[in-house]
């Protein structure tokens, strides 16, 4: 089967703009969540969404927002980007419910860069 | 927020010795993860722990769900080239309602042919 699908992998922006990435989960899965990686911070939890409900927040600033559609596909939203924006973001895909035994299966994600 | 703290941070090892990583926290996790993660790419699950004490395997890979429920350790036995990489472990917060992860600061695996 098709694993999560993360577009674009690779993403240079400048100051002060903003950015949307995308993750197409694995079909069926209706729970996204979304993961800042960063050499200094390791992987931060950003947000959980399911059934198009935000279920969880991570510690970010408001201008990290998400949201997910009826086909359970996620986007994620970064405005007024600093420097400090520039890490791996990534997604991970689950069954409904908790973690499952089809565990938390992650895309190879999107690579931001702010210049 | 609930922290995991993964040690050893990094290890150099020599091909076919085992490999021990472990997690420890002050907070109690529902479940425990593995993963693997190469550069550039997302990381990948290896082995899921549910219940405190299980001991679960897969191939060369063996962890264990702490008793506690605050801590797991993964055993990597005969070490060979293809396992480096950065490995994680992760925990569900055992007062979450969903699918949120906390992760561990990775052990950075080195193997020398």
């Amino acid at each position: 089967k098709a694993g999560v699908t993360q577009t674009p992998r690779y993403l240079i922006k400048t100051r002060g703009q903003q950015v949307t990435l995308s993750c197409s989960p694995i079909s069926g899965h209706r729970s996204v969540s979304w993961y800042q990686q960063t050499p200094g911070q390791g992987l931060q939890f950003l947000f959980e969404y399911f059934s198009e409900t935000q279920r969880n927040k991570g510690n970010f600033p408001g201008r990290f927002s998400g949201r997910q559609f009826s086909n359970s596909r996620s986007e994620m939203n970064v405005s007024t980007l600093e420097l400090g924006d520039s890490a791996l973001y990534l997604c991970a895909s689950s069954l409904a419910g908790r973690v499952g035994d089809d565990g938390y299966t992650f895309g190879s994600g999107t690579r931001l860069t702010v210049v | 927020g609930q922290q995991l703290n993964q040690s050893p941070q990094s290890m150099f090892i020599q091909e076919g010795e085992d490999v021990s990583m472990n997690c420890t926290s002050s907070s109690i996790f529902n479940t425990w993860l593995w993963y693997k993660q190469d550069p550039g790419e997302g990381p990948v699950l290896l082995i899921a722990l549910y219940k405190a004490g299980e001991l679960t395997s897969n191939g060369r890979l063996t962890a264990q769900f702490g008793i506690t429920r605050k801590d797991s350790f993964l055993n990597i036995s005969a070490s060979i080239p293809s396992d480096v990489g950065i490995y994680f472990c992760a925990g569900q917060p055992w007062d979450n309602a969903g699918n949120m992860l906390t992760f561990g600061g990775g052990t950075r695996l080195m193997v020398k042919p």
